[in-house]
């Protein structure tokens, strides 16, 4: 198993460009998430997903969208680029709820400029 | 509404040294908690979790964390650092009844000096 992968590893956007983060599980997991982490400020949840086809909002979803049309790929996608979306991303996955453990990809980092 | 505080955001221990690493929550109902650690330059992996069976868990690496709900603390404990120890540790919370989301500590950096 690859468990959660991740691509890019690492990408520069000028301002205003846009992207796709894509993330890919291999383990039949149900729930996926993003997160991003900046410095000193742990994590905070950008959007996740409870199954294909359903998605909903975590604490910072401006500035992104995402989608879910299979189990296994959970794309976030960068509309409009801006220097505060310079972070480290992170695309995790669990079987079903957040009692259960979450299985991390290693990490997009990003830099708006 | 549940919240999780990691005291001390940077702790530096000599190797083979006692590791503490302070984690305090809040939840109105019978909280799920867990211990993460970030190596540098990786993703989050899970050190152990506590789903309300025995109050001692253990997890890899030989770190234990007791969950102590009189405290509200659940703090992780290692008898003896090691410097592959040095690395990030986030605690975090969730609950049986809405727990789609985890709710995260901050993270405490962890440095061990020889």
């Amino acid at each position: 198993n690859a468990g959660v992968t991740q691509t890019p590893k690492f990408r520069i956007l000028k301002i205003g460009q846009s992207m796709t983060l894509q993330c890919t599980q291999d383990m039949n997991h149900n729930y996926m998430y993003w997160y991003r982490q900046d410095p000193g400020m742990g994590l905070k949840l950008i959007y996740y997903s409870v199954g294909a086809g359903i998605t909903d909002k975590g604490e910072v979803p401006n500035g992104y969208n995402v989608s879910r049309s299979t189990t296994e790929d959970f794309p976030l996608r960068l509309e409009l680029a801006a220097p505060s979306q310079t972070s480290v991303y992170f695309c995790a996955s669990s079987w079903t709820s957040g009692k259960d453990t979450q299985y991390f990809g290693p990490g997009t980092r990003l830099t708006v400029l | 509404a549940q919240s999780v505080t990691q005291l001390g955001s940077h702790v530096s221990v000599s190797e083979g040294a006692l590791v503490l690493l302070r984690c305090n929550y809040s939840s109105s109902v019978p909280p799920y908690l867990f211990w993460y650690v970030q190596y540098p330059n990786q993703g989050l992996q899970l050190l152990l979790k506590y789903t309300s069976a025995a109050t001692l868990v253990k997890g890899i690496n030989g770190f234990e964390a007791e969950f102590k709900k009189s405290e509200t603390s659940f703090h992780l404990t290692k008898p003896s650092a090691h410097m592959s120890d040095a690395a990030e540790y986030f605690c975090a919370v969730t609950h049986a009844g809405n727990n789609r989301k985890l709710i995260w500590g901050l993270g405490t950096s962890l440095a061990v000096n020889p």
